[in-house]
């Protein structure tokens, strides 16, 4: 399996400017996690979605942060308008619950992000 | 209080030597717990998880758990400098997982 996919890997952009994340799970999961890292706060749940249903969007910091899934293949993560304190390493994990273990997640590669 | 806490470090110990790195959380209603190991650059990858109290062990890698106390632990035997790295603690309670901000290991040759 080709694993989590994520893209862009790198993005620079300008205070004010859109900036849209994307994701394609592992196939077969059927939870998905958008998080945000940084040095000071560590890594934070924004989002995460279950059979494609947002179910918990507690941690999306302001309405500036939107994150939606249309199928069971793919999720975006939108930031509109960005700001410099935006800047950081964003991670999508999916996962499927295995009887017992509860969920292990798989992360993707992150997108490192960079706001002017 | 954070859901999950660790000490930040950084641990530093010799090349073959134990590494112990520790985890409490607030939640008792937690039923998974998790041990990510993450490379600077690059994305957590899982190393162990653990669900019933007690030792768990795999290879040079042994996970302690104790509900009663809320404590969970990681133990590297014999440790390699490739095993320099950061470490995280997660933990489900249900319908959610937090992640403490993690230990960073070095091993020193």
């Amino acid at each position: 399996d080709a694993g989590v996919i994520q893209s862009p890997r790198h993005e620079v952009t300008e205070m004010g400017q859109e900036v849209t994340l994307r994701c394609k799970p592992i196939s077969g999961h059927n939870s998905l996690f958008w998080y945000r890292q940084t040095m000071m706060r560590g890594l934070e749940l924004l989002i995460y979605f279950n059979n494609n249903v947002p179910i918990d969007d507690s941690g999306m910091p302001e309405d500036r942060f939107s994150a939606k899934m249309p199928n069971a293949s793919f999720s975006t993560l939108k930031i509109q308008p960005s700001e410099p304190r935006d800047s950081a390493v964003y991670f999508c994990a999916s996962s499927s619950p295995l009887a017992g273990t509860g969920e292990t997640q798989y992360f993707g590669p992150g997108t490192r992000l960079l706001v002017l | 209080q954070k859901e999950v806490e660790q000490n930040s470090g950084p641990l530093s110990v010799p090349e073959g030597a134990i590494a112990s790195l520790n985890c409490t959380y607030s939640d008792r209603g937690s039923q998974s717990f998790f041990w990510y190991r993450q490379y600077s650059g690059k994305s957590p990858e899982l190393i162990m998880f653990i669900y019933s109290n007690g030792d768990k062990e795999d290879g040079r890698f042994t996970a302690q758990l104790n509900k009663a106390s809320q404590y969970v632990s990681l133990l590297i035997r014999d440790s390699q400098p490739s095993d320099s790295a950061t470490y995280l603690c997660a933990v489900n309670p249900p319908g959610n997982l937090f992640f403490g901000t993690g230990t960073r290991l070095t091993v020193i040759p």
